[in-house]
């Protein structure tokens, strides 16, 4: 299986910061990287697919990039309703992976 | 839109089998830019991919739960299922129906199920 490694685990910032999370993938997983937030009690939403295609209904604030190994998503200027979890997941191979999540925080 | 919604027992007994239904709308379960899964989160914790099947009936499970897991859909009804076996207390988790959308570029889960909490108790 791939393991995908996110850092941090959780992040502190205030309104209006601009945030990177960091996903890691054990192997070249060129550009099969999907990011999901999550609210509490929610079921996770679709950001962005394919590294940094941005799903239709999403904020532009939010920007993904990376390929092989390394990926990243950015949040350009946080709003209130950005605190949540966020998820990186492969579907370079099967079983499709998760990162561990990272909880962004008010700070 | 795709609307996809969990029902089953939010009770189980441990040796006993998991089974959850998810119903499908807004569009066709025969599709075939579609996979549908299974997905589960323990309290507190991270997600974890169960499995996928499509509508011809092709599965593809997980292999830390293959020996456990069986999956069916159901066209006529619009439906697809998830039986695990032989549950123990960590298999208690928020369970997860989703979309699996895929093509040659790309394949992401892109709708969900708001998720149902089963327990695994005597």
């Amino acid at each position: 299986d791939i393991q995908m490694t996110q850092s941090p685990s959780s992040l502190s910032a205030s309104v209006g910061d601009r945030v990177t999370i960091t996903c890691r993938a054990s192997q070249s997983i060129s550009s099969y990287l999907n990011w999901y937030q999550q609210k509490p009690g929610k079921a996770p939403k679709l950001l962005i697919s394919a590294a940094s295609s941005l799903q239709s209904g999403v904020p532009s604030r939010f920007s993904g990039s990376g390929s092989g190994t390394d990926f990243t998503l950015t949040i350009s200027s946080l709003q209130p309703e950005d605190f949540a979890t966020y998820y990186c997941q492969q579907s370079y191979s099967t079983p499709p992976t998760f990162g561990q999540g990272t909880r962004l925080e008010i700070k | 839109q795709l609307q996809l919604q969990e029902s089953g027992p939010g009770l189980v007994k441990p040796s006993e089998t998991l089974s959850l239904t998810c119903t499908v709308s807004g569009g066709s379960i025969s599709s075939n830019s579609y996979y549908w899964g299974w997905i589960r989160q323990p309290p507190g914790k991270g997600l974890e991919w169960i499995g996928n099947i499509y509508y011809s009936g092709s599965t593809y499970y997980n292999p830390s739960l293959k020996s456990r897991v069986t999956m069916s859909v159901d066209t006529s009804k619009i439906q697809f299922s998830l039986q695990l076996s032989s549950v123990t207390a960590a298999d208690t988790a928020v369970y997860y129906c989703a979309a699996f959308f895929s093509n040659t570029w790309s394949s992401y889960f892109d709708s969900w199920g708001q998720g149902t909490l089963v327990t695994v108790s005597s």
